[in-house]
């Protein structure tokens, strides 16, 4: 398996456009993890998925946030519009029966800059 | 709500030269404490995950113990290899969350 995917891997935009992040998890896992990491606040989670559904999305900082998993192979992380406080890293990570029986895996992270 | 501190933020050791990493914790009711290694630029690796006070798990020169209120990942004889951020983090009762420490930046130096 190749892992979480995520991309784009770097993106740099301006203040007030829109974001969409993607993340293809690893086959076979059922929840996926959309975390964001700041060198102030390490890492942070946004919101989880199990079976495609939205578990908790209290981590996400506003509304100008939202996540959707249309698929078991497929989500996105959307901000619209984007601040520049948003810039971090955000990683996607899946397992395959919740965080307590097996663990993360995470992706290789979307760098953000919103300038 | 769940919290994990970790010590010390950076530290540099010389090649060979053997230390700890604390990471000291509260959360209600624990279902595991995991320990992660990130490089730059990459995600978080998992390394190890201790669910029961006095529980001990060890991989090449490294070895996670845990108590009820921290645990510590001993380095022994290490190599510019193990270079990296370390990142402790818990689950506890009641969801499906991982809370993560802010890591320790180790450098280990030729």
């Amino acid at each position: 398996d190749a892992g979480v995917i995520q991309s784009p891997r770097h993106e740099v935009t301006e203040m007030g456009q829109e974001v969409t992040l993607r993340c293809k998890p690893i086959s076979g896992h059922d929840y996926l993890f959309w975390y964001r990491q700041t060198m102030m606040r390490g890492l942070e989670l946004l919101i989880y998925f199990n079976n495609n559904v939205p578990i908790d999305d209290s981590g996400m900082p506003e509304d100008r946030f939202s996540a959707k998993m249309p698929n078991a192979s497929f989500s996105t992380l959307k901000i619209q519009p984007s601040e520049p406080r948003d810039s971090a890293v955000y990683f996607c990570a899946s397992s395959s029966t919740g965080v307590g029986a097996n663990v993360l895996t995470f992706g290789a992270g979307s760098r953000l800059t919103v300038l | 709500e769940d919290q994990v501190t970790q010590s010390p933020e950076a530290l540099r050791l010389q090649e060979g030269e053997s230390s700890s990493l604390n990471c000291s914790y509260t959360v209600s009711g624990l279902r595991g404490l995991f320990w992660y290694r990130q490089d730059p630029g990459k995600g978080p690796e998992f390394l190890f995950t201790l669910y029961s006070a006095g529980e001990e798990k060890e991989k090449e020169r490294l070895k996670a113990t845990l108590t009820k209120k921290e645990s510590f990942l001993h380095i022994t004889a290490p190599k510019p290899e193990d270079s990296a951020t370390y990142l402790c983090a818990v689950h506890g009762f009641g969801n499906e969350k991982l809370t993560f420490g802010t890591g320790t930046r180790l450098t280990i130096i030729p």
